[in-house]
C-alpha cells in the first residue's frame, strides 16, 4: 500500500479482554516495529521483524504481549488479560532499510476500562 | 543502556525566530541519527536524517551531527506556527535493521 495501515483507530475494552491490533506495513518493506506511547511519553520499542523471524523481543513488557509476521507483511501484536497499564497508543513502523528510518502508521489508541 | 536524552521543553520561539532543538545519545556506536516530528493526536513523521559529522540542510531545516561530542541538533530557520509539534531524535547502528531508539522529545511552540 501507500503507507502503514494500521486497524483499528481506536479500540476500548474491558481490564482482562484480549485484543489484537493489526499493521499492514509498506509493500517490500521487510522490517516491520512496533512501539508504543503513553500520554506524553517517549516512543518505548515493543518488538521487530525481519521477514517473518521476531530477532528482537526484548522490548515486550511481559508475557501477555506476543506478535507474530506473515507472509513477511501483515504483523498482528496481540495483549492477553489486558491491563489499565496497558492503555497507549501502538505505533507500528516500516523500512526497507533501517538507515533510511521509519515510515510509521497513524496508530492504534487501545483504552483499557 | 542506550540512551538518548532531549530538553522536554517547551521551547517557545517566536516566528521568523531559528529554533533549536538538542539531543545527545549514550551509544558511541551509533551511526545513524534522525529527526521526526510529531503534531498532537499523530504518529512521528521523519523530517531529517544525517550519518556524517557536520552539517545537512534541507529547506529551512539544518542537522548538526558531532560524533565526537556525541550530540545531534536540528535547527529550523525562519520558524513558522506549523512547525509548532513535538520533534523526535531517534539514534541506530548501520547492523541490519536493528531498532532504533528514541527521545522523549522537545515539544516546540512558536509564537505568532
Amino acid at each position: 500500500g501507500a503507507g502503514v495501515s494500521q486497524s483499528p483507530s481506536n479500540k476500548v475494552t474491558e481490564k482482562g479482554k484480549d485484543v489484537e491490533l493489526r499493521c499492514d506495513p509498506i509493500s517490500g518493506h521487510t522490517a516491520l516495529y512496533w512501539y508504543r506511547q503513553s500520554l506524553g511519553q517517549g516512543l518505548e520499542f515493543l518488538i521487530y521483524f525481519q521477514g517473518n523471524s521476531a530477532p528482537d523481543k526484548s522490548g515486550l513488557p511481559s508475557d501477555r504481549f506476543s506478535a507474530e509476521r506473515t507472509g513477511g507483511s501483515v504483523s498482528t501484536l496481540t495483549i492477553q488479560r489486558t491491563q489499565q497499564e496497558d492503555s497507549a497508543v501502538y505505533l507500528c513502523a516500516s523500512s526497507l532499510e533501517a538507515i533510511y528510518g521509519y515510515t510509521f502508521g497513524s496508530g492504534t489508541r487501545l483504552t483499557v476500562v | 543502556q542506550k540512551e538518548v536524552e532531549q530538553n522536554s521543553g517547551p521551547l517557545s520561539v517566536p516566528e521568523g525566530a531559528i529554533a533549536s532543538l538538542n539531543c545527545t545519545y549514550s551509544d558511541r556506536g551509533s551511526q545513524s541519527f534522525f529527526w521526526y516530528r510529531q503534531y498532537s493526536g499523530k504518529s512521528p513523521e521523519l523530517i531529517m536524517f544525517i550519518y556524517s559529522n557536520g552539517d545537512k540542510e534541507d529547506g529551512r531545516f539544518t542537522a548538526q551531527l558531532n560524533k565526537a561530542s556525541q550530540y545531534v541538533s536540528l535547527l529550523i530557520r525562519d520558524s513558522q506556527p506549523s512547525d509548532s509539534a513535538t520533534y523526535l531524535c531517534a539514534v541506530g547502528r548501520n547492523s541490519g535493521n536493528t531498532p532504533l531508539v528514541f527521545g522523549k522529545g522537545t515539544r516546540l511552540s512558536v509564537i505568532a
